[in-house]
């Protein structure tokens, strides 16, 4: 079975500086789709990115990139120039390509606090 | 699109009352998942319907839970009877899930429900 672990409970950085949130997963496919969804206060679940496999660019989306370490199954989030709007809860998920699959598996999430 | 849609956002009841939680998905989604967080288990999938049926109902916790679809355009979460530890965000979400598997969920605004 799949896993995806988020190994920091909470991270902080400064206004304006640049943060990045580790999630590694484990699987035995060789296809799947990778996110990250980011909780603010508002309870909001906001998909943030995601990464596709079987692609080796790594996805970017502004202010947001990943580094996409497919042997190492490694999946971290880069948050540049961060804002005040960046604190949340920041959730990392797994999604196989399996026929018949369907479910997401979820990280335990990582907090990030933006200092002003 | 005004994205997933649930109701209401907030509920407050008495233990032993039924609550109903009211989602509306996307337009065009076939998927849809109830999901339940709480800070001791972290987001947990109750059940997925496709095509307005139920494909997994694991998720449930028990006989008190019970979840409807009966069109495209609206599901239902039910609890009876209602009972303290039910006390959760729940979050609905929806997809167009292909046979590829490369879908994207879309998460409702969650309903915190609290049962004194």
């Amino acid at each position: 079975a799949q896993t995806v672990t988020q190994s920091q409970p909470e991270m902080s950085v400064q206004e304006a500086e640049t943060v990045t949130l580790s999630c590694t997963y484990d699987t035995s496919e060789s296809d799947y789709y990778l996110f990250w969804y980011k909780q603010p206060p508002s309870r909001q679940m906001i998909l943030v990115i995601r990464q596709e496999a079987y692609k080796q660019q790594n996805a970017t989306e502004n202010r947001f990139s990943v580094n996409f370490q497919k042997a190492a199954k490694s999946f971290s989030l880069k948050i540049s120039d961060s804002q005040l709007g960046d604190a949340a809860m920041y959730f990392c998920a797994y999604r196989s390509v399996l026929a018949g699959t369907y479910k997401y598996i979820f990280g335990t999430g990582t907090r990030l606090k933006v200092l002003a | 699109d005004a994205g997933v849609i649930q109701s209401p956002r907030h509920e407050v009841t008495e233990m032993g009352q039924e609550v109903t939680l009211r989602c509306k998905p996307i337009s065009g989604h076939n998927s849809l998942f109830w999901y339940r967080q709480t800070m001791m288990r972290g987001l947990e999938l109750l059940i997925y319907f496709n095509n307005n049926v139920p494909i997994d109902d694991s998720g449930m916790p028990e006989d008190r839970f019970s979840a409807k679809m009966p069109n495209a355009s609206f599901s239902t979460l039910k609890i009876q009877p209602s009972e303290p530890r039910d006390s959760a965000v729940y979050f609905c979400a929806s997809s167009l899930a292909t046979s590829g598997g490369r879908d994207t969920q879309y998460f409702g605004p969650g309903t915190r429900l609290t049962v004194l």
